[in-house]
């Protein structure tokens, strides 16, 4: 793999349903991101992480966990999926918090909550 | 006033044609920017970043009014390649990003 992988690319889900968003780099960025975009809304930051064993809170983080185990992964959960959690979620990363050469994103999972 | 406010479009230009986009952000004290492009249905990828007044790049020039708190991409000589969503990004205080909801650019032949 080279950059960001993310798994599923898509899936469609039923609400109350617990789902593990998957993202993988190796790059060995410190930071990583996860963002969910919505038509008209642009990307919204949901949660983040500086460095491994650490996380932080985005704009939109209720109803999503994350971990950071280590550096090279970063794991989104829905513990109880919501229609309103339709969206497509990118993970992103950059070498330092400080993004000075901006992200890198993986290529997305479309998400469908029925 | 949004952090990161850009002109959703459609801009529909013809090829040849030079084309500038606009964003406004709230936060005096952002010091680096970015532009991004996003193809349907496909990640965001950098596209240039901007950490003083201005920065060229072939085709492409982006440029930074600290004063009035704006930022501008300008395309020269349009190509139907360049047919995507921009999308502005500014730092904030809480050490991320915040992205517009972007500028979609269709370039017609």
């Amino acid at each position: 793999i080279a950059g960001i992988t993310q798994a599923p690319t898509s899936q469609i889900l039923a609400a109350g349903r617990r789902m593990t968003l998957r993202c993988t780099q190796d790059m060995r960025h410190n930071a990583m991101y996860w963002y969910r975009q919505d038509l008209g809304l642009g990307l919204r930051l949901i949660h983040y992480s500086n460095t491994a064993g650490t996380t932080g809170k985005g704009e939109v983080p209720d109803g999503y966990s994350v971990s950071r185990a280590n550096t090279d992964d970063f794991p989104l959960t829905l513990a109880s999926a919501v229609p309103s959690q339709t969206s497509v979620y990118f993970c992103a990363s950059s070498d330092t918090p400080q993004a000075w050469e901006g992200y890198t994103f993986g290529s997305g999972t479309r998400l469908t909550v029925v | 006033r949004k952090e990161v406010e850009q002109d959703p479009g459609p801009f529909n230009v013809p090829e040849g044609a030079t084309v500038a986009f606009n964003c406004t952000y709230s936060n005096s004290a952002s010091q680096s920017f970015f532009w991004y492009r996003q193809d349907c249905r496909k990640e965001p990828k950098l596209l240039m970043s901007v950490y003083s007044s201005g920065n060229e790049d072939g085709r492409f020039t982006a440029q930074l009014n600290r004063a009035s708190q704006y930022i501008s991409l300008l395309i020269r000589d349009s190509k139907l390649s360049d047919s995507a969503t921009y999308l502005c990004v500014v730092p904030v205080p809480q050490g991320d990003m915040r992205f517009g909801a972007g500028t979609r650019l269709t370039v017609k032949p």
